[in-house]
């Protein structure tokens, strides 16, 4: 069974600078889905960004990118220019492409807060 | 804006009474799923639905039922609540195909006592 695991309940950045949130997954597929969701205070889950293992090339969303080391199966997510709206709880998800419905497992979260 | 709502934010019940949790959507989504979130332990899934009155079991079903009479609308039922089942609550709906995106809804805070 595929598991993800973030190793870092909590990170702490300065505004304005960058941080790496970490995750690793573990499986025998080939082909599947990557994301990282946002989760702000009191707020509503949203996708932050998503990687396609059969692409090499990283995906980037504005001020996040990640870094997918499929080899080490390792998916970090990198903020540049934190902003204090950045502060959330993060979580990386896997989602297999095999399977009838859209499951994903997510791993344990990590709590990003911002120092103005 | 793909829209994912549900009944409550903030939930409180006693121990063994019988609570609906419900889940609306509204961009015609094939998938719904119910997740339970627990501080050090993620999101664990604990009922889906790919389609209307089709279910599946999730990673920790124990203690619940859920039902999908209509496309639109998912709910989950905790048959006698228990305290242990004190939870942050979350729905999500997704495509069958496509960019397996989930959506997520405000999430339910239950609290047993």
């Amino acid at each position: 069974a595929q598991t993800v695991t973030q190793s870092q309940p909590e990170m702490s950045v300065q505004e304005a600078e960058t941080v790496t949130l970490s995750c690793t997954y573990d499986t025998s597929e080939s082909d599947y889905y990557l994301f990282w969701y946002k989760q702000p205070p009191s707020r509503q889950m949203i996708l932050v960004i998503r990687q396609e293992a059969y692409k090499q090339q990283n995906a980037t969303e504005n001020r996040f990118s990640v870094n997918f080391q499929k080899a080490a199966k390792s998916f970090s997510l990198k903020i540049s220019d934190s902003q204090l709206g950045d502060a959330a709880m993060y979580f990386c998800a896997y989602r297999t492409l095999g399977g009838a419905t859209n499951k994903l497992i997510f791993g344990t979260g990590t709590l990003l807060a911002v120092q103005p | 804006d793909v829209k994912v709502t549900q009944s409550s934010r903030y939930l409180v019940k006693r121990t063994g009474e019988k609570v609906f949790l419900e889940c609306v959507q509204d961009m015609d989504h094939e998938n719904m799923f119910w997740y339970r979130q627990d501080p050090g332990l993620g999101l664990r899934l604990i009922y889906f639905s790919y389609d209307v009155k089709m279910k599946e079991k999730g990673d920790i079903p124990e203690g619940y039922s859920v039902s999908r009479e209509k496309k639109e609308r998912f709910s989950l039922i905790l048959e006698s609540a228990s305290t242990n089942q004190t939870s942050m609550y979350l729905c999500a709906s997704g495509r069958q195909f496509g960019s397996y995106e989930q959506y997520f809804g405000p999430g339910t805070r239950l609290t047993v006592t």
